[in-house]
């Protein structure tokens, strides 16, 4: 049973290009969640979705960042014009649902933003 | 707003000694879980121990445990028998569900280097 599985592992981006990253949950979870986590810092929280949905976007900055979870295919974070200050470790993670309180993380995807 | 504090940026052990990370977190729920997640060089996140605050037994995997006191809202983690493996960013986490969301809230992290 694989993993979460996020690609790519390392990105980089000159300032005003667009970033996507790509997270495949693990087999059978149906919930998503992005975190951020800037150097020295713990991870924060994105967003959280479900299959076709968006649940809280609390996390999510109010421009070019976005998110989805298509029916089918991987989730996507996409970041529109980057700046330097989107570089990053960008992780996603997934669960079974609210009730396990458990959620499984992938490698993570570094950005870099020249 | 839910907080999670770790006091201690970096520390050392010996190998084979025992070290205790500390954390606490501020949660109005009265029902939560919280986590330790190890972060080696690689960068992954590995969950290495979990505790429902419901539960009155501290939990353990192997040579992790933790001390979790409900009422000071403080949640330590205890290694022993360090290995140098253990050398890694450790993370304090604590699960905050609200408005049917879920989100885990993290600690600023603690550097554990397991000397030879």
């Amino acid at each position: 049973n694989a993993g979460v599985m996020q690609n790519p592992r390392h990105l980089v981006r000159r300032r005003g290009q667009e970033a996507r990253l790509r997270c495949s949950p693990m087999k059978g979870h149906s919930h998503v969640y992005w975190y951020r986590q800037l150097p020295e810092e713990g991870l924060k929280f994105m967003v959280y979705l479900q299959k076709e949905n968006i649940i809280d976007e609390s996390g999510m900055p109010k421009e070019r960042f976005s998110a989805e979870f298509p029916k089918e295919g991987p989730s996507i974070l996409r970041i529109q014009q980057v700046v330097r200050g989107d570089s990053a470790a960008y992780f996603c993670a997934s669960s079974e649902g609210l009730a396990t309180g458990e959620l499984f993380f992938g490698e993570g995807s570094r950005l870099t933003v020249l | 707003a839910q907080t999670v504090t770790q006091s201690q940026p970096e520390m050392s052990v010996q190998e084979a000694e025992t070290v205790t990370l500390s954390c606490t977190y501020d949660t109005s729920e009265n029902n939560y879980y919280l986590f330790w997640y190890k972060q080696p060089p690689s960068r992954q996140m590995i969950l290495v121990i979990r505790q429902e605050a419901y539960k009155q037994q501290n939990a353990t995997e192997n040579r992790f445990s933790v001390n979790f006191q409900k009422a000071a809202k403080s949640f330590s983690l205890k290694i022993s028998d360090s290995q140098l493996g253990d050398t890694a960013m450790y993370f304090c986490a604590s699960l905050l569900r609200q408005g049917g969301s879920e989100k885990l809230v993290f600690g600023k992290g603690t550097k554990l280097t397991v000397n030879p």
